[in-house]
């Protein structure tokens, strides 16, 4: 199926717990994007890792990328119930292109 | 800091209609973007546009036009809606196309009866 026409996946965890959100991605990408969608609201970018970088973190999220492997992970340490939100990968499927493709979505819950 | 407005934030309309959302972005971005998102799904690529008058398919741009009025406009139009058809469009734009982050507008939700 392509891309954002499957189901969100959902995780349910406690407060002060850490979570990992993994993406897979099927073609080259020079970039893996992180956007978090509260309801009722457009996404916005929480963390960008580049084809260069295995490693980057922003506060208490760590994203990875694994290019060999077309994969990328998102975790947050800690995590507070106003992570509860929607984490969605995205990718641009070829440099210079603009086109930016989002992965299927995970709605994270997190209980107090 | 810019914003992007989308109008109108509900829209109801009836089988076969044609329905027309519109985007205005204040970044001075280049590349503005239309998704659609249904009810517990991901965002689907329908339009992109890399500058002023380019106008780029996605994944999902059969049933829609779109148009690049201006740098800072953006219009999607479904030609012919489809009965029962809920979900919400999402505009975006960026500083030009591949160079990271978008920003997003809070979304239009369309109701067809």
């Amino acid at each position: 199926s392509q891309w954002g026409e499957e189901n969100l996946q959902a995780l349910s965890i406690q407060e002060g717990e850490d979570v990992t959100m993994n993406c897979s991605y099927k073609t080259y990408t020079t970039v893996v994007h992180w956007y978090r969608q509260d309801s009722g609201r457009g996404p916005a970018l929480i963390i960008l890792i580049r084809s260069n970088e295995r490693e980057k973190r922003s506060g208490r999220l760590r994203a990875t990328l694994d290019t060999s492997s077309q994969s990328s992970s998102l975790s947050i340490t800690a995590a507070q119930c106003e992570d509860t939100a929607v984490y969605f990968c995205a990718t641009n499927t070829g440099a210079n292109t603009g086109k930016l493709t989002f992965g299927h979505g995970t709605i994270l819950r997190v209980h107090p | 800091g810019g914003i992007i407005t989308q109008t109108p934030k509900f829209l109801i309309g009836q089988e076969g209609q044609k329905l027309t959302l519109k985007c205005q972005q204040n970044f001075n971005h280049d590349t503005m973007y239309w998704y659609r998102q249904d009810s517990g799904k991901g965002l689907r690529l329908i339009y992109y546009s890399i500058t002023e008058n380019d106008l780029q398919k996605g994944d999902l741009s059969e049933g829609y036009d779109a148009s690049r009025e201006k740098k800072s406009s953006f219009s999607l139009t479904v030609t012919s809606a489809q009965k029962n058809e809920m979900a919400v469009f999402l505009c975006a734009s960026s500083i030009a196309a591949n160079t990271g982050q978008l920003y997003f507008g809070e979304g239009s939700k369309l109701t067809v009866l």
